[in-house]
């Protein structure tokens, strides 16, 4: 079974500064997929990034970037200059690459504050 | 339009009562989800239907049953529940079990379910 363990409950961060989120997962899968998804206080759910497993460069979309380390099963995420509505939780998943089951599996969280 | 649109926002039921949470996104997806989150938890999966069919489940009690009238609707039944099934309810959605955007799921800002 894969596990995804994310080691910081709680974080926080000055609004423009940079913070770098941890993830580390277990898996005997080759192939799969790895997410972050953010919820907002009271807001839905939206994923941030996605990174294919058979990939080597990291993803980014705009100020958020990924380190992705296969051998050693990590997959941060790097939050440049920080706003005050990159307040939320910060959940890693990951999902196998198999047709037919979409099933993410969720980290515990991260609670990011950033601080004006 | 990006939206999965839920309601009730907050339902608040009785041990002995029969409600209904519904969930409803014109996105065109063909995988439809639900998700129940304990505060300060990750949500965890309970159902997902994909072209109309139920895929997968989560092994939840049979107080809640999941129905999906057509592709555009999810429905999730709850008849005697227990205190401890006090929750957010959130739907998701996605293109398709294994198609493009595969594991990006598009979510609802949840129900939020109180058992008396």
């Amino acid at each position: 079974a894969q596990t995804v363990t994310q080691s910081q409950p709680e974080m926080s961060v000055q609004e423009a500064e940079t913070v770098t989120l941890s993830c580390t997962y277990d898996t005997s899968e080759n192939n799969y997929y790895l997410f972050w998804y953010k919820q907002p206080p009271s807001r839905q759910m939206i994923l941030v990034i996605r990174q294919e497993a058979y990939k080597q460069q990291n993803a980014t979309e705009n100020r958020f970037s990924v380190n992705f380390q296969k051998a050693a099963k990590s997959f941060s995420l790097k939050i440049s200059d920080s706003q005050l509505g990159d307040t939320a939780m910060y959940f890693c998943a990951f999902m196998k690459h198999r047709g037919g089951s979409e099933k993410l599996v969720f980290g515990k969280g991260t609670k990011l504050t950033v601080n004006p | 339009d990006t939206e999965v649109t839920q309601t009730p926002k907050h339902l608040v039921m009785g041990m002995t009562n029969k409600k209904s949470l519904k969930c409803e996104q014109h996105m065109g997806h063909r995988a439809m989800y639900w998700y129940k989150q304990k505060a300060k938890k990750p949500p965890e999966l309970m159902f997902v239907y994909s072209y109309e069919k139920l895929s997968i489940n989560e092994s939840v009690p049979s107080r809640f049953s999941p129905e999906c009238p057509n592709s555009s609707l999810l429905n999730l039944h709850l008849h005697a529940l227990q205190p401890e099934d006090s929750a957010l309810y959130l739907c998701a959605s996605s293109q398709g079990l294994g198609g493009a955007g595969l594991g990006e799921l598009f979510f609802g800002e949840g129900s939020r379910l109180t058992v008396l």
